[in-house]
């Protein structure tokens, strides 16, 4: 199993302030995938990286890959309700044959 | 873009019943799925990977005889819980992409309530 650690586990932060949720392993992955879930729903796709300090931007949220490919950073800026939501960062092991999931950050945002 | 369908979305059945989940890809084929189950407020966590036309891997502590996988076609993978007990109560969701290396895709899950 590779492990992919979250931190924090859980946040609640005030309507237009800034976060960062990080994903460690002590693997090297190929690429890693960012995921926002909802209550009883499936997790939908935020973004993929997959070179070495790769950077992305999708409106408020900003992707970062490490140098080693083994973290990553998801930054929000200006945080909204509507971002409230589990993140989860998650990626292919490295035979390829099952694909693992961050234990996960619960993010509230109070309006 | 890329669709998976599960079904049931939700399942209440009494304890020693045994429940199929289906999770089917709509407009790709999947040789391999994945199966998770969640706990509340809890990341997923993986279950089995599911290969067409093969026997499923397993995660270890999970067991194979309690949770049967059975991948018989490109685009369909089943989870069928044997038996079930109260404490198989969970959200179970499925997966599949394209190729493992790529982005997933994912049902709406299956909550299972077990009396």
């Amino acid at each position: 199993t590779q492990l992919l650690e979250q931190s924090p586990q859980f946040l609640s932060i005030q309507e237009g302030e800034n976060l960062t949720v990080y994903c460690n392993s002590s693997s090297v992955f190929s690429s890693l995938q960012w995921y926002r879930q909802e209550p009883g729903e499936g997790p939908v796709l935020l973004v993929t990286v997959v070179t070495g300090g790769e950077v992305k931007k999708l409106k408020r949220l900003t992707f970062q890959f490490g140098d080693a490919r083994k973290d990553s950073s998801l930054h929000i800026t200006a945080a909204q309700p509507g971002d409230t939501g589990l993140y989860l960062c998650a990626g292919p092991s490295n035979t390829g044959n099952q694909f693992y999931f961050g234990t996960g950050t619960s993010l509230t945002v109070i309006p | 873009g890329a669709v998976v369908s599960q079904h049931p979305s939700r399942v209440i059945c009494k304890s020693g019943t045994s429940v199929k989940i289906e999770c089917r890809s709509l407009d790709f084929q999947a040789t391999t799925m994945f199966w998770y189950r969640q706990f509340p407020k809890k990341s997923l966590m993986l279950m089995a990977t599911s290969n067409e036309g093969s026997k499923a891997t397993y995660e270890q502590g999970v067991e194979k005889d309690k949770f049967l996988i059975n991948h018989a076609s490109l685009t369909l993978s089943t989870l069928t819980v044997t038996s079930a007990h109260p404490e198989d109560s969970s959200f179970y969701i499925c997966s599949a992409g394209q190729t493992t290396n790529q982005p997933q895709h994912f049902g709406d899950g299956t909550r299972l309530s077990i009396l």
